[in-house]
């Protein structure tokens, strides 16, 4: 158990639909990383946030967006889903941000399909 | 541009040896990461080399070459459960991680 936690675990919707995914870090992490896997692909950076700002952004499209809470959890939206969204959503947390190399430890995941 | 290369898929025996190779082309260089991925499941982290050499762990040992942008995870007397995904990440300049696309190992009774 990496300590990074994701719900929901699966999610299915419907093309056009908008859906939330929810991330909470490691206790003490500031960093949290979105990743995209599609099946047997391998992973596609989205999106990081550290300490509430975001401070990276890899290929998210602009129906995705996402932001960082006072409390560290962080959503991921996904709006007007067509089918070649799904796939399995990582969010992974870390310490540092900037300013060092630290691992990323990953979440469980969330299955989305869309149908 | 920034890009990591690594094998699509490699057989290996049970019980048997076998080395994974990473070519990587970063921004800069802060490390060189391998994380495990079993299929369905979230990437779980191996190992990290920042300097020259080999780092063992165990039965899995890392190896990098900073002149040559080379990595190689190298497995040893392997296992059914190490059939997974291996997957090498280069932390560039601003210490973000460039990620391949991961070897699929298959392991042979």
């Amino acid at each position: 158990d990496s300590g990074v936690t994701q719900t929901p675990k699966h999610l299915i919707t419907a093309t056009g639909q908008r859906v939330t995914l929810r991330c909470s870090p490691r206790s003490g992490d500031l960093s949290v990383y979105w990743y995209q896997q599609s099946l047997d692909q391998g992973l596609q950076f989205l999106i990081q946030y550290y300490n509430g700002e975001e401070r990276a952004k890899g290929n998210i499209l602009e129906r995705f967006s996402a932001q960082q809470f006072p409390d560290l959890h962080s959503e991921l939206n996904l709006s007007s889903l067509e089918l070649g969204d799904s796939a399995l959503y990582f969010c992974a947390s870390n310490a540092r941000g900037q300013g060092g190399a630290d691992t990323q430890y990953f979440g469980p995941g969330t299955r989305l399909t869309v149908l | 541009g920034q890009n990591i290369d690594q094998p699509t898929e490699m057989t290996a025996t049970e019980g048997a040896i076998v080395q994974i190779n990473c070519t990587y082309q970063t921004s800069g260089f802060n490390g060189l990461f391998w994380y495990q991925q079993h299929a369905g499941e979230a990437p779980t982290f191996l190992s990290y080399n920042v300097l020259d050499g080999l780092e063992e762990k165990g039965r899995f040992s890392s190896f990098l070459s900073r002149s040559k942008g080379y990595s190689y995870l190298l497995l040893k007397e392997l296992q059914m459960k190490d059939s997974a995904s291996y997957l090498c990440a280069g932390m560039d300049s601003n210490y973000q991680l460039i990620w391949g696309a991961g070897t699929k190992l298959i392991i042979k009774p």
